[in-house]
């Protein structure tokens, strides 16, 4: 079975801040994508990242997916109360050639103003 | 173009009782897939299904069955309802199912709780 720990689990920063969060793996993953979710809605895709060692940027967002494709880092720079939410990251699996994602069970961020 | 969309949005029932839910994938998408989602976790995988045939299922009992139907929306149904199956349940859909950078949209899910 295929897991993906995130951390930390819960984060509270101040406004302005910049904060990581990471997703890790024993296993390799053929791609990894990242979503945020709020109270009561499913989860928006952020980014997926398909390629070792790629890094994509979404404004203030940065997405990195390790050389081994085990594990992917989401960095925030100057963290807004607006970015408060659930961070996901999602794997999904080499073998089986299936859209089976296997989750993390998220960092919950709380950007104070 | 709409995206996802799931009905009902939420549901209160009691044990022993059976629920269907509903999912309507984004315009040309024709895989569908289920994930249950309980309070502080991340969604779990139940269900994948790709021209109304079962691809993929998750480590869930028999009480779970899904089916999708020929305009590719489909019906998750549980038999049964146990407490623990209060959960935030969610529906993606994609193009196809490939291995590697096909990406899921999901939708805004069922509140389900079991009383």
């Amino acid at each position: 079975t295929q897991l993906l720990e995130q951390s930390p689990q819960f984060l509270s920063i101040q406004e302005g801040e910049n904060l990581t969060v990471y997703c890790n793996s024993s296993s390799v993953f053929s791609s990894l994508q990242w979503y945020r979710q709020e109270p009561g809605e499913g989860p928006v895709l952020l980014v997926t990242v398909v390629t070792g060692g790629e890094v994509k940027k979404l404004k203030r967002l940065t997405f990195q997916f390790g050389d081994a494709r085990k594990d992917s880092s989401l960095h925030i720079t100057a963290a807004q109360p607006g970015d408060t939410g659930l961070y996901l990251c999602a794997g999904a699996p080499t073998q089986g050639g299936s859209e089976k994602l296997v989750f993390g069970k998220g960092t919950k961020l709380t950007v104070n103003p | 173009d709409a995206g996802v969309t799931q009905s009902p949005t939420h549901l209160i029932k009691t044990r022993g009782q059976h629920v269907t839910l509903r999912c309507s994938p984004i315009s040309g998408h024709k895989s569908v897939s289920w994930y249950q989602q309980v309070l502080g976790q991340g969604p779990q995988f139940i269900f994948q299904y790709y021209e109304k045939e079962e691809r993929g299922r998750g480590n869930f009992p028999d009480r779970f069955s899904a089916r999708q139907f020929p305009n590719y929306s489909s019906e998750l149904n549980v038999n049964a309802l146990l407490l623990g199956d209060s959960a935030l349940y969610l529906c993606a859909s994609s193009f196809f199912p490939t291995s590697g950078g096909e990406t899921q949209y999901f939708g805004p899910g069922t509140r389900l709780l079991v009383l």
